[in-house]
């Protein structure tokens, strides 16, 4: 089957660093996308690794290594409005469904 | 960039009644659309895909015939919930895809079914 594992609940204060893994298993692996959702919300897009190695966008990098089916995303200088979801999710295939990690519920703590 | 315009945002109905969730590209056409429903503090639940002027193909255990999906344009796709019961209840969202704009989503509808 097809299952991307990630932590059920980080917990940080602010201005720590975090980083929430993720473990996949897919057929067909095009790439790893992580999103961030507030409750109420709806996902927002905040990177993409479709090669090994690091992405970093502002505060928040990612990382792919697809030799171990595995990635992270790294929050730097935390802030409580990065008290969030974080879901890693997958295109693996050519009909570019995403299949979905069960996400990651982070909390900041002052 | 590229926005999702998703309505209502918001919605009560009673049951037995059915509701219509629209799902609009703003400023891009999306190729395919793909409808999720979420429960709280649970992940996206993909329901079904749809490409424009071709029928949704349904994840296994979503019955078609009360999630009615239309892809009648690049732009618009509907999702009507039918015969709506208190377990629909449940956070519907969007998402179209488009080769540039890779996956953008709608902000979502909270039905609640009394």
């Amino acid at each position: 089957g097809q299952s991307l594992e990630q932590p059920s609940e980080v917990t940080a204060v602010e201005g720590a660093i975090v980083q929430i893994n993720c473990t996949y298993q897919t057929s067909g692996f095009y790439g790893l996308s992580w999103y961030q959702q507030h409750d109420g919300g709806a996902p927002t897009f905040l990177s993409y690794n479709a090669l090994d190695g690091l992405e970093e966008t502002g505060r928040f990098s990612s990382f792919l290594s697809r030799s171990d089916s595995y990635g992270y995303l790294l929050l730097q200088e935390l802030q409580m409005k990065d008290s969030a979801s974080y879901f890693c999710a997958s295109n693996a295939g050519n009909n570019r469904k995403l299949i979905w990690g069960l996400g990651t519920s982070l909390a900041v703590n002052p | 960039g590229a926005v999702v315009s998703q309505h209502p945002s918001w919605v009560i109905c009673k049951s037995g009644t059915s509701v219509k969730i629209e799902c609009r590209s703003l400023d891009f056409q999306a190729t395919t659309m793909f409808w999720y429903r979420q429960f709280p503090k649970q992940s996206l639940m993909l329901m079904a895909t749809s490409n424009e002027g071709s029928k949704a193909t349904y994840e296994q255990g979503v019955e078609k015939d009360k999630f009615l999906i239309n892809h009648a344009s690049l732009t618009l796709s509907t999702l009507t919930v039918t015969s709506a019961h208190p377990e629909d209840s449940s956070f519907y969202i969007c998402s179209a895809s488009s080769e540039n704009y890779g996956y953008t989503f709608g902000s979502g509808t909270r039905l609640t079914v009394v």
